[in-house]
């Protein structure tokens, strides 16, 4: 079955700095790659998503781009403000139980 | 559009004891989920179900816990008897279908606490 990782499990940035953060996947068949951000206490909320027929997407400050060779995929957050301190999951949408299967996340830490 | 609906928003019982809790999903949305998220992990399946029917209940443990969506709309789900390791936030979340990789609406969850 599908086998998400995620890394950092924790990045800290300075406020204005960009963040990064990358997942890897292990089933080939796999074709749409959502990340999810939690705010503490709160739900997980769709805020980027790629197919595989795309190798790169973007929404104004944050853009996600996908290598299907290495079968990798990254989240991009430029210009970093408070407000994106938050916990950020990756997942992969798996044909073989039609399941999403996640990371672990990154808490991700903008400092002032 | 009204979103995910999930009570309680908190749960305190002791252990051994038994708890449900209930989801009412975005409405039309066929596709429903409970997931567990223990503190500073992510997002666990537990049970999928496509109307009333389910498609994956593999991680779901299945000697205490339970759930069922009889109408195809809401949801419970039961843990009977409820262990210290179940501590952890239930989300229930929802989609249009299974099968398509469209997004997955999560409810506020449901913050259980096992003493």
């Amino acid at each position: 079955g599908e086998n998400v990782e995620q890394h950092p499990s924790t990045l800290s940035v300075q406020e204005g700095d960009s963040a990064v953060i990358k997942c890897t996947y292990s089933d080939s068949a796999s074709n749409y790659f959502p990340w999810y951000k939690q705010e503490l206490g709160k739900r997980p909320q769709l805020i980027i998503d790629i197919r595989s027929n795309v190798g790169e997407k973007k929404d104004q400050r944050i853009a996600v781009t996908l290598n299907k060779t290495a079968k990798h995929f990254s989240l991009h957050i430029t210009e970093t403000q408070p407000e994106d301190s938050a916990v950020y999951f990756c997942a992969a949408f798996s044909y073989s139980n039609y399941q999403l299967i996640w990371g672990a996340g990154t808490k991700l830490i903008i400092k002032p | 559009e009204a979103g995910v609906a999930q009570s309680p928003r908190y749960k305190i019982i002791e252990k051994r004891q038994s708890v449900a809790f209930w989801c009412n999903p975005i409405s039309g949305h066929a596709t429903l989920y409970w997931y567990q998220q223990i503190l500073g992990q992510g997002p666990k399946l537990l049970i999928q179900f496509q109307n009333n029917g389910v498609v994956d209940d593999s991680q779901l443990p299945k000697d205490r816990f339970s759930a069922e969506r009889l109408k195809g709309v809401d949801s419970t789900l039961k843990i009977q008897p409820a262990k210290l390791e179940d501590s952890a936030v239930y989300l229930c979340a929802s989609s249009v279908e299974t099968g398509t990789t469209n997004e997955q609406f999560f409810g506020p969850g449901t913050r259980l606490t096992v003493l």
